[in-house]
């Protein structure tokens, strides 16, 4: 079955610094969905990957996919408090294109 | 309005209980989901259900069922409620297949289930 490793785990960044979150598939990727989630809510979508090399931004938020790679990666330049929580990237399930799978989810923390 | 809908937002109950989970999407999709997210935050699919076909993830235990009543709606029956299903359930939906240019999946915002 399809795996979704994210790196790092957790990441607490100051205010104002630029970060990247990773997410890297075990098989081959055949689209990329970033979510982000606050505690106690359910998730708010961000970006979705379709392509190889496709790059997307929103805000101060910019997520790239890179098929040859089986990866993706998010980054958030300038990151604000308002950028805390989860974010998970999820993919089509391999052998199910009606589903999503997950990776663990990395807690981003930006202190004032 | 609220796309996706789930009712209760918390339930408590007593192990050995019968429970359902409600769903509700307005933005009329095709296909429902239903996701659980453990203390450890991993999300993991658990349901999908169109009108053609219902899969199941195979680590689901069969106490889990889901029904539709109708294709706006999605809801999540547990029998003989365990400790260990203490978690938090997610319900959601989207349009197409995904890996064709469907749409992203849109979430409710959760039911916390705590099984004493």
């Amino acid at each position: 079955s399809q795996e979704l490793e994210q790196s790092p785990q957790s990441l607490i960044v100051q205010e104002g610094k630029n970060l990247t979150i990773n997410c890297t598939s075990s098989k081959t990727l055949y689209g990329l969905y970033w979510y982000k989630q606050k505690y106690g809510e359910g998730l708010i979508f961000l970006m979705m990957l379709q392509k190889g090399g496709e790059e997307k931004s929103h805000e101060k938020i910019t997520a790239k996919l890179d098929e040859k790679k089986q990866q993706s990666s998010l980054h958030i330049t300038a990151s604000q408090p308002s950028h805390a929580g989860i974010y998970l990237c999820g993919a089509p399930r391999y052998g199910s294109a009606r589903q999503l799978t997950f990776g663990s989810g990395t807690q981003l923390t930006v202190l004032p | 309005d609220t796309a996706v809908s789930q009712t209760p937002k918390y339930l408590v109950t007593q192990m050995g209980n019968d429970k359902s989970i409600k769903c509700e999407q307005n933005l009329g999709h095709d296909t429902m989901y239903w996701y659980k997210q453990d203390s450890k935050k991993f999300l993991k699919i658990m349901f999908s259900y169109n009108n053609k076909e219902l899969i199941i993830n195979e680590t689901v235990p069969n106490r889990f069922s889901p029904k539709s009543p109708d294709k706006a709606h999605l809801n999540l029956h547990i029998n003989s409620l365990e400790l260990g299903d203490s978690a938090v359930y997610f319900c959601a939906s989207s349009q197409g297949v995904l890996r064709t240019g469907g749409t992203e999946a849109f979430f409710g915002q959760g039911t916390r289930l705590t099984v004493v």
